[in-house]
Protein backbone atom coordinates (compact mmCIF):
# COMPACT_ATOMS: atom_id res chain seq x y z
CA UNK A 1 0.00 0.00 0.00
CA UNK A 2 0.73 3.56 -0.53
CA UNK A 3 3.33 4.82 2.12
CA UNK A 4 5.21 7.29 3.38
CA UNK A 5 9.05 7.63 4.70
CA UNK A 6 11.11 10.01 7.06
CA UNK A 7 14.70 9.51 7.64
CA UNK A 8 16.36 10.12 10.11
CA UNK A 9 14.59 8.60 13.27
CA UNK A 10 16.31 10.23 15.49
CA UNK A 11 19.05 13.42 15.19
CA UNK A 12 20.93 15.10 17.71
CA UNK A 13 22.60 18.07 17.44
CA UNK A 14 23.99 21.14 19.08
CA UNK A 15 22.43 24.05 19.49
CA UNK A 16 22.61 26.15 16.54
CA UNK A 17 23.86 23.64 14.16
CA UNK A 18 21.42 23.04 11.06
CA UNK A 19 18.88 19.99 10.76
CA UNK A 20 17.17 18.14 7.88
CA UNK A 21 14.85 15.45 7.66
CA UNK A 22 13.48 14.10 4.64
CA UNK A 23 10.07 12.67 3.22
CA UNK A 24 9.67 10.15 0.52
CA UNK A 25 6.50 8.55 -0.62
CA UNK A 26 5.81 5.59 -2.06
CA UNK A 27 3.45 7.66 -4.62
CA UNK A 28 2.77 11.07 -6.08
CA UNK A 29 0.96 13.59 -3.94
CA UNK A 30 -1.41 16.46 -4.53
CA UNK A 31 0.27 18.03 -1.34
CA UNK A 32 2.38 17.44 1.70
CA UNK A 33 1.77 18.93 5.26
CA UNK A 34 4.42 19.10 7.97
CA UNK A 35 3.57 18.71 11.64
CA UNK A 36 5.52 19.04 15.18
CA UNK A 37 4.85 17.29 17.95
CA UNK A 38 5.96 18.27 21.13
CA UNK A 39 7.51 15.88 23.97
CA UNK A 40 4.03 14.81 25.58
CA UNK A 41 1.86 17.12 23.14
CA UNK A 42 -0.16 16.51 20.16
CA UNK A 43 0.80 17.31 16.36
CA UNK A 44 0.43 20.84 15.76
CA UNK A 45 0.14 21.95 11.57
CA UNK A 46 3.50 23.91 10.23
CA UNK A 47 2.72 24.07 6.69
CA UNK A 48 1.20 22.76 3.98
CA UNK A 49 2.98 22.49 0.02
CA UNK A 50 0.70 21.65 -3.19
CA UNK A 51 2.93 23.03 -5.95
CA UNK A 52 5.36 20.90 -7.89
CA UNK A 53 9.10 22.14 -6.74
CA UNK A 54 7.51 25.02 -4.19
CA UNK A 55 10.04 26.17 -1.32
CA UNK A 56 8.13 27.91 1.63
CA UNK A 57 9.98 29.53 4.82
CA UNK A 58 9.07 30.22 8.04
CA UNK A 59 11.57 32.01 9.82
CA UNK A 60 14.32 29.58 10.28
CA UNK A 61 12.34 26.43 8.62
CA UNK A 62 12.87 25.88 5.07
CA UNK A 63 9.99 23.38 3.62
CA UNK A 64 10.78 22.04 -0.04
CA UNK A 65 8.41 19.96 -1.92
CA UNK A 66 9.95 17.81 -4.69
CA UNK A 67 9.48 18.33 -8.49
CA UNK A 68 8.24 14.57 -8.74
CA UNK A 69 6.00 15.63 -5.76
CA UNK A 70 7.00 12.07 -3.81
CA UNK A 71 9.83 13.92 -1.68
CA UNK A 72 9.65 16.57 0.57
CA UNK A 73 12.14 18.09 3.67
CA UNK A 74 12.11 20.16 6.02
CA UNK A 75 15.46 22.32 6.98
CA UNK A 76 16.46 24.40 10.25
CA UNK A 77 18.56 26.61 10.56
CA UNK A 78 20.22 27.24 13.62
CA UNK A 79 18.62 25.24 15.69
CA UNK A 80 17.70 26.29 19.32
CA UNK A 81 16.19 24.42 22.18
CA UNK A 82 12.58 25.36 21.25
CA UNK A 83 13.05 23.45 17.83
CA UNK A 84 13.03 19.61 20.63
CA UNK A 85 10.29 17.29 19.28
CA UNK A 86 9.29 15.04 16.41
CA UNK A 87 9.07 16.59 13.26
CA UNK A 88 6.23 14.47 10.88
CA UNK A 89 5.12 14.56 7.30
CA UNK A 90 1.79 13.35 5.72
CA UNK A 91 0.01 13.31 2.36
CA UNK A 92 -2.71 11.79 1.52
CA UNK A 93 -3.89 8.69 0.25
CA UNK A 94 -4.97 8.64 -3.33
CA UNK A 95 -8.63 8.98 -4.10
CA UNK A 96 -9.71 9.15 -0.51
CA UNK A 97 -9.50 11.03 2.66
CA UNK A 98 -6.90 8.84 4.25
CA UNK A 99 -4.21 10.96 5.46
CA UNK A 100 -1.13 9.22 5.75
CA UNK A 101 1.89 10.11 8.40
CA UNK A 102 5.21 9.20 8.31
CA UNK A 103 7.27 8.11 11.49
CA UNK A 104 9.12 11.45 12.23
CA UNK A 105 12.11 12.55 12.92
CA UNK A 106 12.52 13.34 16.57
CA UNK A 107 15.32 16.29 17.42
CA UNK A 108 17.26 16.47 20.39
CA UNK A 109 19.07 19.71 20.40
CA UNK A 110 21.86 20.18 23.53
CA UNK A 111 22.43 23.46 24.74
CA UNK B 1 -11.38 30.43 20.86
CA UNK B 2 -11.65 26.71 21.99
CA UNK B 3 -9.58 24.27 20.61
CA UNK B 4 -10.75 20.47 19.76
CA UNK B 5 -10.75 18.81 23.34
CA UNK B 6 -10.87 15.08 23.92
CA UNK B 7 -12.16 13.37 26.98
CA UNK B 8 -10.83 11.35 29.26
CA UNK B 9 -7.66 12.45 29.42
CA UNK B 10 -6.20 9.03 30.24
CA UNK B 11 -8.74 5.60 30.59
CA UNK B 12 -6.97 2.49 32.17
CA UNK B 13 -9.80 -0.16 31.43
CA UNK B 14 -9.26 -4.25 31.69
CA UNK B 15 -8.70 -6.52 28.55
CA UNK B 16 -12.23 -7.54 27.67
CA UNK B 17 -14.39 -3.82 28.86
CA UNK B 18 -15.78 -1.59 26.63
CA UNK B 19 -14.65 1.78 26.04
CA UNK B 20 -15.93 4.78 24.69
CA UNK B 21 -13.63 8.05 23.93
CA UNK B 22 -15.05 11.72 23.24
CA UNK B 23 -14.36 14.40 20.73
CA UNK B 24 -15.42 17.60 20.58
CA UNK B 25 -14.40 19.40 17.37
CA UNK B 26 -13.93 23.28 16.40
CA UNK B 27 -16.83 25.09 16.37
CA UNK B 28 -18.12 24.71 12.60
CA UNK B 29 -16.03 21.99 11.13
CA UNK B 30 -17.25 19.67 9.17
CA UNK B 31 -14.71 17.19 9.00
CA UNK B 32 -13.21 15.11 11.91
CA UNK B 33 -10.18 12.18 11.95
CA UNK B 34 -9.55 9.97 14.64
CA UNK B 35 -6.10 8.34 14.65
CA UNK B 36 -4.25 6.85 17.20
CA UNK B 37 -0.63 6.99 17.97
CA UNK B 38 1.67 4.42 19.44
CA UNK B 39 4.82 5.03 21.20
CA UNK B 40 7.92 6.49 18.43
CA UNK B 41 4.92 6.11 15.31
CA UNK B 42 3.21 8.91 13.54
CA UNK B 43 -0.68 8.94 14.11
CA UNK B 44 -2.45 6.03 12.28
CA UNK B 45 -5.16 7.09 10.63
CA UNK B 46 -8.47 5.02 11.56
CA UNK B 47 -11.85 6.83 10.08
CA UNK B 48 -12.91 10.32 8.55
CA UNK B 49 -16.46 11.91 8.97
CA UNK B 50 -17.97 14.35 6.68
CA UNK B 51 -20.66 15.73 8.45
CA UNK B 52 -22.89 13.16 10.33
CA UNK B 53 -21.30 10.64 7.64
CA UNK B 54 -18.05 8.27 7.91
CA UNK B 55 -16.46 9.25 4.39
CA UNK B 56 -13.82 6.94 5.21
CA UNK B 57 -13.48 4.00 7.84
CA UNK B 58 -11.24 2.20 5.96
CA UNK B 59 -8.21 2.52 8.74
CA UNK B 60 -10.44 0.69 11.61
CA UNK B 61 -8.39 -2.02 12.40
CA UNK B 62 -11.39 -4.79 13.00
CA UNK B 63 -14.93 -4.40 13.88
CA UNK B 64 -14.85 -4.00 17.65
CA UNK B 65 -13.75 -0.49 16.72
CA UNK B 66 -16.24 1.61 16.04
CA UNK B 67 -17.26 6.00 15.87
CA UNK B 68 -20.66 7.78 15.44
CA UNK B 69 -21.22 11.42 14.61
CA UNK B 70 -25.05 11.76 14.98
CA UNK B 71 -25.13 15.68 15.17
CA UNK B 72 -22.18 16.22 12.98
CA UNK B 73 -20.34 17.85 15.61
CA UNK B 74 -19.07 15.69 18.91
CA UNK B 75 -17.60 12.73 17.73
CA UNK B 76 -17.32 8.97 19.93
CA UNK B 77 -14.89 6.43 19.38
CA UNK B 78 -16.41 2.95 20.26
CA UNK B 79 -14.10 -0.02 21.14
CA UNK B 80 -15.67 -3.45 21.77
CA UNK B 81 -13.79 -6.05 24.10
CA UNK B 82 -10.57 -4.35 24.50
CA UNK B 83 -7.42 -5.79 24.05
CA UNK B 84 -4.04 -5.28 25.47
CA UNK B 85 -2.90 -4.24 21.69
CA UNK B 86 -5.27 -1.50 21.62
CA UNK B 87 -3.19 0.71 24.28
CA UNK B 88 -2.14 3.58 22.12
CA UNK B 89 -2.96 7.43 22.54
CA UNK B 90 -6.15 8.33 20.56
CA UNK B 91 -6.19 11.05 18.92
CA UNK B 92 -8.81 13.65 17.34
CA UNK B 93 -8.59 16.01 14.80
CA UNK B 94 -10.79 18.61 12.72
CA UNK B 95 -10.85 20.53 9.65
CA UNK B 96 -12.91 23.30 8.34
CA UNK B 97 -13.99 21.77 5.22
CA UNK B 98 -12.01 18.43 5.38
CA UNK B 99 -10.81 16.33 2.64
CA UNK B 100 -7.02 17.25 0.87
CA UNK B 101 -5.50 19.52 1.41
CA UNK B 102 -6.88 21.20 5.15
CA UNK B 103 -4.93 22.01 8.04
CA UNK B 104 -6.31 19.09 10.86
CA UNK B 105 -6.18 20.90 13.93
CA UNK B 106 -5.19 18.20 16.99
CA UNK B 107 -6.89 17.31 19.80
CA UNK B 108 -4.63 16.36 23.24
CA UNK B 109 -5.55 12.88 22.63
CA UNK B 110 -6.95 10.04 25.14
CA UNK B 111 -4.32 7.86 26.53
CA UNK B 112 -5.70 4.31 26.49
CA UNK B 113 -4.44 1.86 28.97
CA UNK B 114 -5.45 -1.82 28.51
CA UNK B 115 -4.40 -4.15 31.37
Amino acid sequence: GQQVMQIPQYQHVQEGEDFTTYCNSSTTLSNIQWYKQRPGGHPVFLIQLVKSGEVKKQKRLTFQFGEAKKNSSLHITATQTTDVGTYFCAGPRTGGFKTIFGAGTRLFVKA
Amino acid sequence: GAGVSQTPSNKVTEKGKYVELRCDPISGHTALYWYRQSLGQGPEFLIYFQGTGAADDSGLPNDRFFAVRPEGSVSTLKIQRTERGDSAVYLCASSPMGGPPDTQYFGPGTRLTVL
